[in-house]
């Protein structure tokens, strides 16, 4: 069965603090991605990668970062949190090149920055 | 660019009501149409897709056909269930699914 997994599903963090959230899947995907989910905005693609090291910016990057080290891996980082990025957290992936392919989504980070 | 627009909710229902959600689509060529359900706690599934005009996707007794002439993807049930209580997304892929765009979900309630 397909799976998605993410490091945590709640976090509480401080302003200025650096958070790495991580996300792990099983099926040997080539497509990695970070979302943030807001009420009203629906998701929102932060960054993606489509190779190991490979990644580009989605629509929302300012202010994170993120490392793909090995294939099954995909990391976002606050490099310093902030109060505006208190959000819910979804981790994709998908096979490449398929047109009409689907995204499988972990079960989401909820991120609280006080 | 490439957007989809859905119904705001939320939407509450009794049990057995027939669901429709609405939405359209805004695409520079032809995309692939998806909904996909996050039910509480969980991420996001896909629900049903269709990847041509006039196609109809199926699922779990939701339907969407995709109408080219209007734009829409509307997401159809006859009879829903406490179950289906979730948060729906619309979205549309124009390439292959690294450019997937995602209305902003409604939220469906139903009570028994």
């Amino acid at each position: 069965d397909v799976k998605v997994t993410q490091s945590s599903r709640y976090l509480v963090k401080r302003t200025g603090e650096k958070v790495f959230l991580e996300c792990v899947q099983d099926m040997d995907h080539e497509n990695m991605f970070w979302y943030r989910q807001d009420p009203g905005l629906g998701l929102r693609l932060i960054y993606f990668s489509y190779d190991v090291k490979m990644k580009e910016k989605g629509d929302i990057p300012e202010g994170y970062s993120v490392s793909r080290e090995k294939k099954e891996r995909f990391s976002l980082i606050l490099e310093s949190a902030s109060t505006n990025q208190t959000s819910m957290y979804l981790c994709a992936s998908s096979t490449s090149g398929s047109r009409g392919g689907t995204q499988y989504f972990g079960p989401g980070t909820r991120l609280l920055v006080l | 660019g490439n957007s989809v627009t859905q119904m705001e909710g939320p939407v509450t229902l009794s049990e057995e009501a027939f669901l429709t959600i609405n939405c359209t689509y805004t695409a520079t060529g032809y995309p692939s149409l998806f909904w996909y359900v996050q039910y509480p706690g969980e991420g996001l599934q896909l629900l049903l897709k269709a990847t041509k005009a006039d196609d109809k996707g199926s699922n779990k007794g939701f339907e969407a056909t995709y109408r080219k002439e209007t734009t829409s993807f509307h997401l159809e049930k006859g009879s829903v269930q406490v179950s289906d209580s979730a948060v729906y997304f619309c979205a549309l892929s124009l390439y292959n699914n690294n450019d997937m765009r995602f209305g902003a979900g409604t939220r469906l309630t139903v009570k028994p």
